[in-house]
């Protein structure tokens, strides 16, 4: 159980396009969703927290308006990264937290490359 | 503010041999302490845990004890496997409920046959 997936793996994009990736929680109901980025070996960083039906609340020096967060569902969170640029790519991770759940349970991350 | 300091990588290990990989934390109060595993092409999994001073976390062979006095979470195995490769990260929260997790900058290990 506790199964968390991301969609897609990897994408490149051009640059000033959008990209939006899926965080899916499988077989249970995510009150909380976690948004990381990890760059080359080097530490996962939080951008944002997000709770199902309100608005995400993001770590200090991450743009909002760049990574825009939606949590509609209990099982889904959206990250568009809006007008990408190379500097934007980076290794995207998330995770999803239960309402009985004391841990939380990560998704397989994906792989953006901004040309 | 909290931070987490791991050892850094690669650490290439024989099959068989003693793992140590370090972790040292910065934080104020009684953080909780995890370590994780990543193994190619997947997510982070909860490797253990340990959410007090001299508390030992356990599993799959794997131990780790929050050393309050020297602020640190070392995780060991006796005698690691090929299996065992994987990327390992140290973090800690405060909440005791895994949220606001700060994590260490992971550390490669790779065991040869």
């Amino acid at each position: 159980g506790a199964v968390v997936s991301q969609h897609p793996s990897w994408v490149i994009c051009k640059s000033g396009t959008s990209v939006k990736i899926e965080c899916r929680s499988l077989d249970f109901q995510a009150t909380t969703m976690f948004w990381y980025r990890q760059f080359p070996k080097q530490s996962l960083m939080l951008m944002a927290t997000s709770n199902e039906g309100s608005k995400a609340t993001y770590e200090q020096g991450v743009e909002k308006d760049k990574f825009l967060i939606n949590h509609a569902s209990l099982t889904l969170s959206t990250l568009t990264v809006t007008s990408a640029h190379p500097e934007d790519s980076s290794f995207y991770i998330c995770s999803a937290l239960g309402q009985k759940h004391n841990e939380q349970f990560f998704g397989p991350g994906t792989r953006l490359t901004v040309l | 503010g909290d931070s987490v300091t791991q050892m850094e990588g690669p650490v290439t290990l024989s099959e068989e041999a003693f793992l140590t990989i370090n972790c040292t934390y910065t934080a104020t109060g009684y953080p909780s302490l995890f370590w994780y595993v990543q193994y190619p092409g997947e997510g982070l999994q909860l490797l253990l845990k340990a959410t007090k001073a001299d508390d030992k976390g356990s599993n799959k062979g794997f131990e780790a004890t929050y050393r309050k006095e020297t602020t640190s979470f070392h995780l060991e195995k006796g005698s690691v496997q090929v299996s065992d490769s994987a990327v390992y990260f140290c973090a800690l929260t405060h909440s005791g409920s895994a949220r606001q997790l700060t994590f260490g900058s992971g550390t490669q290990l790779t065991v040869l046959p």
